[in-house]
């Protein structure tokens, strides 16, 4: 099974500062790869998502991720955030092995972002 | 479409009592997935169907809980007796296949559950 690591539990910046968060895999073979974000009282939306091709990754609201295969990484990025950035964020993967249609979860980063 | 509807948004009960949990996926998906949420343990994965079959349910915490599907449409989680332990945030998600070219699972808005 795969196992996802997302490095910081709780990031806190400012707005205009910029944001990575960390998201490492397990899993050595071909995998899909995804980030959503849960707004406060909200359900999961998918930010974006890397099946092949070019590595990095543009999402919605200004988001991109970088797919770095020898490092089992993808991570997330925002050149600035802004205060509506403010959610949980979840890294999953997605084998294309025998738990074909399952995603593996991250265990969530928090992002708080102030004014 | 108006996206995977779960029902009721809200459920607090008191420890001893059933609790059913309900989903519509969205229509088309052929996978249909719950998942429980809490600060402790995070999001994880209870149990998931495949054309209404159950595929793997070794998420599910223990024999309180159950999950059916009897149709394409529509999908159960139970807790019987419910505990307060068990109070959380639990979603159901839906898919179609995944290809090698394009996978995303929609989520519902959530139950909130509580038990007192």
């Amino acid at each position: 099974a795969q196992s996802v690591s997302q490095h910081n539990h709780h990031v806190i910046l400012s707005e205009a500062a910029s944001l990575e968060l960390g998201c490492n895999y397990s899993y050595g073979g071909t995998v899909n790869l995804f980030w959503y974000v849960q707004y406060p009282g909200q359900h999961l939306q998918l930010l974006l998502k890397y099946f092949s091709g070019d590595p990095l990754v543009k999402g919605i609201k200004g988001f991109e991720a970088e797919f770095i295969k020898s490092k089992f990484s993808f991570n997330l990025r925002k050149p600035s955030v802004q205060w509506s950035d403010t959610a949980e964020y979840f890294c999953a993967v997605a084998d294309r092995g025998s738990t074909l249609g399952r995603l593996y979860f991250g265990r969530g980063t928090q992002l708080t972002v102030w004014p | 479409d108006a996206g995977v509807i779960q029902s009721p948004r809200h459920e607090v009960t008191e420890m001893g009592q059933e609790v059913t949990l309900r989903c519509k996926p969205i229509s088309g998906h052929d996978y249909l997935f719950w998942y429980r949420q809490t600060m402790m343990r995070g999001l994880e994965l209870l149990i998931y169907f495949n054309n209404n079959v159950p595929i793997d349910d070794s998420g599910m915490p223990e024999d309180r809980f159950s999950a059916k599907m009897p149709n394409a449409s529509f999908s159960t989680l139970k807790i019987q007796p419910s505990e307060p332990r068990d109070s959380a945030v639990y979603f159901c998600a839906s898919s179609t296949r995944p290809s090698q070219s394009s996978y995303e699972q929609y989520f519902g808005p959530g139950t909130r559950l509580t038990v007192t």
